[in-house]
């Protein structure tokens, strides 16, 4: 079964600092994908950016970077630059992508609150 | 803007009541997806269609009845609900089922139950 733990219930940060949310997962799944999520307080969810299993390189996304060290089993999403519009729920998900008909499963999540 | 949209935006029912929430996405996606999310919680999975076809049903209890009348909506029926069943509901859509394609969540009905 695979499993996504967020420990940090709570994030704050200053605009312009950068900030780390973490994310270690639980898979025995050769092939998978972690993904970020963004949810602000209207509900909708925001997809960020994805890292796969077998990709090499760290994924980027403008401000956003994923810090993927695969024998830890994490995969943290670094915010550089923190904007007060990043005030958000942030969500962890994995994928097995071998099965078909697996789901996300997603992690508890992590508040963060970006401060003036 | 979302790719995805979702009505209403709000509802209100009562217990006895029947409502359907709507899902339309037309990035030619071929999965779709209901997730039921209460506050501060993640969401989590209720149904997955996969080319109009119900291919996960996550042990959703009866009084929710999904429907897929074409690649392009999703319904969800909802009769007979109960308080707990408040919560917000999220419609999803992906390029396919398996694969690393992110899934494109709409904003959601936030449903409340009296």
């Amino acid at each position: 079964a695979q499993k996504i733990t967020q420990t940090q219930p709570g994030m704050f940060v200053q605009e312009k600092e950068a900030v780390t949310l973490d994310c270690t997962y639980d898979t025995s799944d050769p092939s998978y994908g972690l993904f970020w999520y963004k949810q602000p307080s209207s509900g909708e969810m925001i997809f960020l950016i994805y890292q796969g299993s077998y990709d090499q390189q760290n994924a980027t996304e403008g401000r956003y970077s994923l810090n993927f060290q695969k024998a830890r089993k994490s995969a943290n999403l670094v915010i550089s630059a923190s904007q007060l519009g990043d005030s958000a729920m942030y969500f962890c998900a994995i994928k097995d992508l071998n099965q078909a008909g697996t789901a996300l499963i997603f992690g508890k999540g992590t508040t963060l609150s970006v401060s003036s | 803007d979302t790719e995805v949209t979702q009505t209403p935006k709000h509802l209100v029912m009562g217990m006895t009541n029947k409502k359907s929430l709507k899902c339309e996405q037309h990035m030619g996606h071929r999965a779709m997806y209901w997730y039921k999310q209460k506050a501060k919680k993640p969401p989590e999975l209720m149904f997955v269609y996969s080319y109009e076809k119900l291919s996960i049903n996550e042990s959703v209890p009866s009084r929710f009845s999904p429907e897929c009348p074409n690649s392009s909506l999703l319904n969800l029926h909802l009769h007979a609900l109960q308080p707990e069943d408040s919560a917000l509901y999220l419609c999803a859509s992906s390029q396919d089922r398996e694969g690393n394609q992110p899934q494109h969540f709409g904003d959601g009905t936030r449903l409340s139950i009296l």
